[in-house]
């Protein structure tokens, strides 16, 4: 069974420029969730996505945005890129589409974004 | 509000030492989920364990352990003879049931260090 699909996994872009990271979900999982990682404040949660409907977001502001299309598939976009964008963008799907915090998220390895 | 606390930043053993992984968080709801996951250099978050709030009970499974005691809001991760394969970040999450979907707060990560 296929895990959970980033793509890019590496990309370097410069200020001002926009990114789209793209993710496929496990096969059957409905929900997916984004998360950004860098050194000084961890993993915070972005966004997550049921049923093509954002659910919940995270404290970002609104130059990051996401979507999910109507075969799971999710991408996330972020505009006017800033120093401070650089991070590992993960994405994450589970299987249960109740509003539950007990969902087991499966992760995939990340898009490493590199802004200059 | 949410918090999840890892005070060790960093540990390393020696081969075959016994490691445990400190976990504190803070909630206001009394359904909740923890949650533990490893992170090899690759990036990808692994799930190891999902405890529920009401089930207090400790776990085994092969070489690691998770004492779960709500009396003092912690959730700690032992592993028992560590290998060098052992070497990951290892982060702690919460998880609210919530109508609202799926948020997890993750703590900053303990690096752990197994040398040979």
């Amino acid at each position: 069974k296929a895990g959970v699909t980033q793509t890019p996994r590496y990309l370097i872009k410069t200020r001002g420029q926009q990114v789209t990271l793209s993710c496929s979900p496990i096969s059957g999982h409905r929900s997916v969730s984004w998360y950004q990682q860098t050194p000084g404040q961890g993993l915070q949660f972005l966004f997550e996505y049921f049923s093509e409907t954002q659910r919940n977001k995270g404290n970002f502001p609104g130059r990051f945005s996401g979507r999910q299309f109507s075969n799971s598939r999710s991408e996330m976009n972020v505009s006017t890129l800033e120093l401070g964008d650089s991070a590992l963008y993960l994405c994450a799907s589970s299987l249960l589409g109740q509003s539950s915090g007990a969902n087991v998220l499966t992760f995939g390895a990340g898009s490493r974004l590199t802004v200059l | 509000a949410q918090k999840v606390t890892q005070a060790q930043t960093e540990i390393s053993v020696v081969e075959k030492e016994d490691v445990t992984l400190d976990c504190v968080y803070e909630t206001r709801d009394t359904t909740y989920y923890l949650f533990w996951y490893k992170q090899p250099p690759s990036g990808e978050l692994v799930f190891l364990i999902r405890r529920n709030s009401f089930d207090e009970q400790n776990e085994i499974s092969g070489r690691y352990s998770w004492n779960f005691q709500k009396s003092t809001s912690s959730f700690n991760f032992t592993i028992t003879a560590s290998q060098v394969v052992d070497s990951a970040v290892y982060f702690c999450a919460l998880s609210e049931a919530s109508n609202y979907g799926q948020n997890f707060v993750f703590g900053p990560g303990t690096r752990l260090s197994v040398l040979p």
